[in-house]
């Protein structure tokens, strides 16, 4: 059974201590791999979309990488603003998408 | 460019009633899709639209409808309420990169 499990479910960060959010996935025949930002209230917000091992994304203090078996997510130098949960996903082709529960990022000042 | 609307933004609705989601997009995306959020769980999939004039089950359909009204247009119809059904409903569009375009979202409450 295709599976998405994000580790751990909640963070909790100093500002400017940074870290990395995981994201396991064990599917069959991955067609893309997308992380989204939520924040309380709202819908996901995308960010990412990464297709093979080894390629990289980055925006501002996020980087996404990506192996055969997980995607990180690494927050340099946090701010309050970052906090949020994040949510990864996984396309396995045609519109199956399989998304985790979720990491819950909270940056104190 | 309001991008994806939904309506209402919260609802309460005694067990046994009916209920129309509306969501509306104004991006010109063919691909839209119904979500349900809960607690602990990830994002699933009740229905979607490939193309104006389709539609599929996704991973929960069961007491849900939907029509595809027009290429803007998706609603979501709960026929008799049901207590499991109390989620946050989120209405999405597929962009060109592959990834979703979400609505604020629907926080509908069965009691």
């Amino acid at each position: 059974e295709d599976q998405v499990t994000q580790s751990p479910e909640a963070l909790r960060l100093q500002e400017g201590e940074s870290s990395s959010l995981n994201c396991s996935y064990t599917v069959s025949g991955l067609r893309g791999l997308f992380w989204y930002r939520q924040d309380p209230g709202k819908g996901p917000e995308f960010l990412f979309t990464l297709y093979s091992a080894g390629e990289e994304k980055e925006k501002e203090r996020l980087k996404a990488t990506l192996t055969k078996k997980e995607s990180f997510l690494h927050i340099t130098a946090p701010k309050p603003e970052d906090s949020a949960t994040y949510l990864c996903a996984a396309n396995t082709g045609g519109f199956k998408t399989i998304f985790g529960a979720g990491t819950r990022l909270f940056v104190k000042a | 460019n309001a991008g994806v609307t939904q309506t209402p933004k919260f609802q309460v609705l005694k067990t046994g009633q009916s209920m129309t989601l509306q969501c509306a997009q104004d991006m010109n995306h063919n691909s839209m899709y119904w979500y349900r959020q809960d607690p602990g769980m990830g994002l699933r999939l009740i229905y979607y639209s490939a193309s104006e004039g389709t539609t599929d089950k996704g991973e929960v359909p069961n007491g849900y409808n939907v029509s595809r009204l027009n290429k803007r247009e998706f609603s979501l119809r709960l026929e008799s309420a049901a207590p499991s059904q109390t989620s946050v409903y989120f209405c999405a569009t597929l962009m060109a990169g592959g990834g979703y375009t979400f609505g604020s979202g629907t926080r509908l409450t069965v009691v």
